[in-house]
């Protein structure tokens, strides 16, 4: 069964705005991870942060994640249309548990 | 190979049939994974590999379902007595390690449609 549960489940902004996807998990992690799926098919490998970190960039992407309170989150800065995706955390153990998702909409 | 590729992309069956699916891993991963997922939902883990054996097969949602890895390299998931509810994205993922920091790399999947 799916451990964690994305909020919100769905997010619409204009380009340009930045985006906020939160996410919850229950058990203890080794690191959690973020990917994004196009189309319900492949998901790509965004960004990792260890149990021992707060906070991780990668271009536009900010991610921080809180242990004592079991949540991450990720923030994409000025977003393009090219975003529109779904965004799944997955808090990693020994494999990935993946939430539900939240699918962005980013309108030119 | 440059990814993880899975074979077929679709395949539609009727309800009862045998299905195998193939996931052909990133050369020299020795970890392996196979997750389904089902419209609206995040991916749901069954099973995953180290080397030739199954570490954790946990998530296989009854007996119908098996895989196997018999050189460590190629996976195939097969599903006896298909179902309606079997219906969903098969997705196959591969890492050089277990708990590879640098993540795990997914293939297109494979989108199952049992009329």
């Amino acid at each position: 069964s799916q451990q964690g549960e994305e909020d919100p489940q769905a997010l619409s902004i204009q380009e340009g705005e930045n985006a906020t996807m939160n996410c919850s998990y229950k058990t203890s992690i080794n690191n959690l991870q973020w990917y994004r799926q196009n189309s319900g098919r492949g998901l790509v490998h965004l960004i990792l942060i260890r149990s021992n970190e707060r906070e991780k960039h990668s271009g536009r992407l900010r991610v921080t994640l809180d242990t004592s309170k079991k949540s991450s989150s990720l923030l994409i800065t000025a977003s393009r249309a090219a975003d529109t995706a779904s965004y799944f955390c997955a808090s990693v153990y020994s494999t990935l548990t993946f939430g539900k998702g939240t699918m962005l909409l980013v309108s030119p | 190979g440059a990814g993880v590729s899975q074979t077929p992309s679709n395949k539609v069956t009727e309800k009862g049939k045998y299905v195998e699916l193939r996931c052909d891993p990133i050369s020299g991963h020795t970890a392996l994974y196979w997750y389904r997922q089902s419209l609206g939902q995040g991916p749901e883990f069954l099973i995953y590999f180290q080397g030739t054996g199954a570490a954790d097969d946990s998530g296989l949602p009854n007996d119908r379902f098996f895989a196997v890895r018999p050189e460590g390299s190629v996976s195939t998931l097969k599903i006896q007595r298909t179902e309606r509810g079997d219906s969903a994205v098969y997705l196959c993922a591969s890492s050089l390690t277990l708990g590879d920091p640098y993540g795990y790399t997914f293939g297109s999947g494979t989108r199952l449609t049992v009329v």
